[in-house]
Order: C-alpha cells, then structure tokens, then sequence
C-alpha cells in the first residue's frame, strides 16, 4: 500500500538545480516527509524529513505544500555524484514507524 | 561509513540452505531494521525489532526469521532458500523509537541462491 507517488525517472543538468515531486495526498497529521537516496546498490542515505515546514540542510531542501498532500526535493547543484534513486517516504511516529520505500525516481543527472 | 555493519558482505548458497545474515547497530542505537532488495520488488521492509523486541513485521516471508540479541546486534535467518530470495539485504538503526530520526544503512549482504 504505497503512500507515496514518485516520477519513475527524471533527469537533470550537471549545475543546475534538480527538483523531484512527491504526491502523498492520504497523509495524516502525524506523518512526516522523509526522503532518501541510494546511488547504484549502496545502502540509503538519509537526506531530509520535515512535517510541516520547509526544511534545509546542507544536502537539499524541502519544500511542503500548506495542505502536505505533496511535497518538493530540491538539490540546488546536482553534480554528476548526485545520480541516483531518490525515495521519499512517509512515516508515522505512533503505531508502526517503521520505514516503507516505494519505488522512487531515478534521477541522472547529466554533464 | 554509518556505523552499521553487516556480514558477510556476499554469500554463495545453493537452493534449500539455510544462511544466517549478521548486523551490528551504530553504536547506541536501539532499533533494527531489516530490509530485501530484489532487482523486481525494490527496496522491502521486512521487519523491526527495538531494544530486543519485534516492533513492526513488513513482507517477512515464513521461512525468514529475525532476533535482537541483547548487545543488541541482530541476526537474519533465511531457511529453505530458493532461488527467488536472491537479493540484497540491508539492515539500518536508529537511535529510538517512535522518534524523529534518521535511519541509517549498512552497506548489505548479497546473497545468491543457485
């Protein structure tokens, strides 16, 4: 039961910024925005997760729309290392809160 | 490196087998998670396990099994392997649960059943 709907595949150019959307529209009040990336088959790697508001860090930003039915990742300067496939994810804090990944988009970013 | 890591690395086994899958958390983290990446099903959850104690059970078929020991490493059991459970497996921890944090992933062991 996918909570989450991703582009299977984007692509981007080398310096510019990648913006991959996320539609989650069945999400509760108590459910956070996750996102994560695996490049080739290395384990995931945490990015960002936000509830409410939006969200920076030094890898990415996350932009949530006011109604949290979708939400943006965006990596202001993809370099050639950012290709990969990008999970976002939504978790629940009570009950089970156990991560489930859908299948993400695969994002190339191109010289 | 996150901390989290697993052996083997790779496992050569024939159908029928049992092998065994090892994970050692961060250290201080709490919870496990056990995850299976096959190149037609993706990245599924399996199950969880915090502080000792089965949390959340994903796709976790019969002839798996999983426990948390108390130095809270955390072992995978795979029995009457066949063909299709070829994949990678990827154990992740975090500190708690029930909280905001991150996962973090070990680096998987791949198994392949002949």
């Amino acid at each position: 039961d996918a909570k989450t709907t991703q582009p299977p595949s984007m692509d981007c150019a080398e310096g510019r910024a990648a913006n991959l959307p996320c539609n989650h529209s069945t999400i509760s009040g108590n459910e956070y925005v996750y996102w994560y990336r695996q490049i080739h088959s290395q384990g995931p790697q945490y990015i960002i997760h936000g509830l409410k508001n939006n969200e920076t860090n030094e890898m990415a930003s996350l932009i949530i729309t006011e109604d949290r039915k979708s939400s943006t990742l965006i990596l202001p300067h993809a370099t050639l290392r950012d290709t990969a496939v990008y999970y976002c994810i939504v978790r629940s804090l009570t009950n089970n809160n156990d991560m489930r990944f859908g299948a993400g988009t695969r994002l190339t970013v191109k010289p | 490196d996150s901390g989290v890591t697993q052996t083997p690395k790779h496992l050569i086994t024939a159908t029928g087998q049992r092998v065994t899958l090892r994970c050692s958390p961060r250290s201080g983290d709490l919870s496990v998670y056990w995850y299976q990446q096959s190149l037609d099903q993706g990245l599924q959850f399996l199950i969880q396990y915090y502080n000792g104690e089965e949390r959340a059970k994903g796709n976790i078929l019969e002839r798996f099994s999983a426990q948390q020991f108390p130095d809270l490493h955390s072992e995978l059991n795979l029995s009457s392997l066949e063909l299709g459970d070829s994949a990678l497996y990827f154990c992740a921890s975090s500190v708690d649960w029930g909280q905001v944090g991150e996962l973090f992933f070990g680096e998987g062991s791949r198994l392949t059943v002949l």
